[in-house]
């Protein structure tokens, strides 16, 4: 069973980066599915997708986040990571890494999600 | 921010049926792409409950289905349970955003 853990920081000041990583566990992080996402959820603006990345490194985010987001992975660690520059208190929400169901080569959704971590970007 | 609308509650006795509507445009749903949909319990993270318009994950109960047409999904739940109380959200995919993932605004399912 695939099992999706964050870790990172739950405090940030405003201006400054928010980092977080998602650990795999339960099988290899370049088996199975092939693109690994993350996604936040905030009071005020629901689930919004951040990006997703390819276990080869491509990557894909938001336009609206792109300018400020990266994503990279260690697939020696079986871990993925979010960088996200300049926060503000609009960037505030439970952050949630996940895994992106793959249905015979076609894209549909995301099937295993982490649980979640909150990440408050305040002074 | 939510390109898909979703209405913001809806409930049911136990035992009736209850349907949630996704309504989107012609950059999404309307331009081919599937429609997932995830039951999220207060504190838990989302989880998915039907992929590719209409099927079940191993473990989900056939109490639920999804349809889609035009530039609109709905999921039913029939038999409506106790347990179904829950946030549920719909989720594509759109063309004008580079194919971004896009959610819908939440439901609320209340069991009366």
């Amino acid at each position: 069973q695939v099992q999706l853990q964050e870790s990172g920081p739950g405090l940030v000041k405003p201006s400054q980066t928010l980092s977080l990583t998602c650990t795999v566990s339960g099988g290899s992080i370049s088996s199975g599915s092939s693109y690994w996402s993350w996604i936040r959820q905030s009071a005020g603006k629901g689930l919004e997708w951040i990006g997703r990345i390819h276990i080869g490194g491509s990557t894909q985010y938001n336009p609206s986040l792109k300018r400020r987001v990266n994503i990279s992975i260690d697939t020696s660690r079986n871990q993925f990571s979010l960088q996200l520059t300049s926060v503000t208190a609009a960037d505030t929400a439970v952050y949630y890494c996940a895994r992106v169901y793959m249905v015979q080569g076609v894209i549909s959704g995301f099937d295993y999600w982490g649980q979640g971590t909150l990440v408050t970007v305040s002074s | 921010q939510s390109v898909l609308t979703q209405p913001p509650s809806v409930s049911g006795a136990p035992g009736q049926r209850v349907t949630i509507s996704c309504t989107g445009s012609s950059s999404n749903i309307g331009d081919g792409y599937n429609v997932q949909w995830y039951q999220q319990l207060p504190g838990i993270a989302p989880k998915l409950l039907i992929y590719g318009n209409s099927n079940r994950p191993s473990g989900v109960p056939d109490r639920f289905s999804g349809s889609k047409s035009g530039t609109s999904a709905s999921l039913a739940i029939t038999g409506l349970q106790a347990e179904d109380e829950a946030d549920y959200y719909c989720q594509s995919y759109d063309s004008s955003l580079s194919a971004s993932a896009v959610f819908g605004t939440g439901t609320k399912v209340t069991v009366l």
